[in-house]
């Protein structure tokens, strides 16, 4: 059975500080990563995903995401973070041979500070 | 349409009554998906449809709970005899290969 631990229930942050949302699973067979993102009130959002090759993956809006397969992580990061970075991040993950379907770790709610 | 629609956004629903929530899945996604999202349990998988059979529904809570697909496209989702746990956001999302997945916007359940 696969699963993901978001260590971090909350991350408070001042705008332009650094951010780290923590994510490890733990699965017996390889996995596709993901991290999605909820806007209040709103859906969720693919945010990136990492499905093979390089392991360091980018979103168009400045966050970065690393697999470490010995570390059993995926990390999310940003260098410097905005106000309108305020939202949830989930950290999800799946396995083709299961349908691709989603297993989500309870995730993180980033509260960018002014 | 552009991307997954998911109908009604809002509903009210009085204990006992039963509710459909419907989701028009991105045009040629073959894989659909519901979860629900409610506080304290996250984000929970429910159903998992390929073409119009459902390959995995290990995540329906209960007998009360039931889906369907037709013509490899739209889905609903039926709760019966309604309870109050059951409130909570029902999202939809759709896949084509099974790689990224996209939600819609979900449908808000609230049971009176």
């Amino acid at each position: 059975a696969q699963s993901v631990t978001q260590l971090d229930s909350q991350v408070p942050v001042f705008e332009e500080a650094p951010v780290e949302l923590r994510c490890n699973y733990s699965s017996s067979v390889s996995v596709y990563l993901f991290w999605y993102v909820q806007y209040p009130n709103q859906g969720l959002q693919l945010l990136l995903k990492y499905l093979s090759g390089s392991t360091l993956v980018e979103s168009i809006n400045g966050f970065e995401a690393e697999f470490n397969k010995s570390q059993t992580s995926f990390h999310l990061r940003k260098p410097s973070v905005h106000i309108s970075d305020t939202a949830e991040y989930f950290c999800a993950v799946s396995n083709y041979n299961q349908g691709g379907k989603l297993i989500f770790g309870q995730g993180t709610e980033l509260s960018v500070k002014p | 349409g552009a991307g997954v629609s998911q109908s009604p956004s809002n509903k009210v629903t009085e204990k006992g009554k039963d509710v459909e929530l419907r989701c028009d899945p991105i045009s040629g996604h073959t894989a659909l998906y519901w979860y629900r999202q409610s506080l304290g349990q996250g984000l929970e998988f429910l159903i998992y449809f390929q073409g119009n059979s459902a390959p995995d529904k290990s995540g329906l809570p209960s007998d009360r709970f039931s889906a369907e697909r037709t013509g490899g496209s739209v889905s609903t989702l039926t709760i019966q005899r309604t309870q109050q746990e059951d409130s909570a956001v029902y999202l939809c999302a759709s896949s084509p290969q099974s790689s990224s997945i996209y939600f819609g916007e979900g449908s808000w359940l609230t049971v009176v």
